[in-house]
């Protein structure tokens, strides 16, 4: 099956200019995550979409950040205007849960975001 | 919130030696994934353990559930430099919905 889908794989951009990420899931994924990972920490979780509802955005700063997923299956993510703290790497993840297994996350390859 | 840390941040090991990688959550978990980041790649899921003290093992490497389910443990047999990566663990947030918070990550170097 195809993996999870992203890009660009890189952007460089100026602070305060704006951009956009873009996700497509493995199909029939309900779950799809974003996160931000900084180099040399562990990712964290910007928002959680279920479906096309948001079921956890507490950690997206929503004043710059805005994320949607329209028609429950790709989604976008968006900061404007960026700052030079935004450098990371942002990653999609999308999951199912198996019966007897619980969930896993498959990861995309990730967009490397650097503000200058 | 909920915490989860990991020891050590760093290990360098000969080729051949043994490596473990130690995690530690604050609060008690329904279970626990690992999942291996190569450098300059994604995570990759391992697997995930859901019983009290369970343990499975995947060729050379060996995962462990603590009794008390708050902590678990990643063993890797005579390394090799394919094993090379940070090793994440991630435990499930009380709030359902299939969220998981992951660790702070071991970078493991193994040295030819």
């Amino acid at each position: 099956e195809a993996g999870v889908a992203q890009s660009p794989r890189y952007k460089i951009i100026e602070k305060r200019q704006s951009v956009a990420f873009w996700c497509n899931p493995i199909s029939g994924h309900a779950t799809l995550y974003w996160y931000q990972q900084i180099l040399g920490q562990g990712p964290k979780l910007l928002i959680q979409f279920q479906n096309n509802g948001v079921v956890d955005d507490s950690q997206l700063p929503k004043d710059r950040f805005s994320a949607e997923r329209l028609k429950g299956v790709d989604s976008t993510l968006k900061i404007q205007p960026a700052k030079l703290e935004d450098s990371a790497v942002y990653l999609c993840a999308s999951s199912y849960r198996t019966p007897g297994r619980g969930v896993e996350q498959y990861f995309g390859p990730g967009t490397r975001l650097t503000v200058t | 919130g909920q915490q989860v840390m990991q020891i050590p941040q760093y290990q360098h090991v000969q080729e051949g030696e043994d490596f473990t990688t130690y995690c530690n959550s604050s609060t008690t978990l329904s279970n626990i994934q690992w999942y291996k980041q190569r450098p300059g790649g994604h995570p990759v899921f391992l697997i995930q353990l859901v019983k009290s003290g369970e343990v499975k093992k995947q060729k050379r490497l060996t995962f462990q559930f603590g009794e008390a389910k708050k902590n678990s443990s990643l063993h890797i047999t005579a390394t090799q430099t394919t094993d090379v990566g940070t090793y994440f663990c991630a435990g499930p947030n009380s709030g359902g919905y299939q969220k998981v918070t992951f660790g702070t990550g071991t970078k493991l170097q193994v040295i030819p």
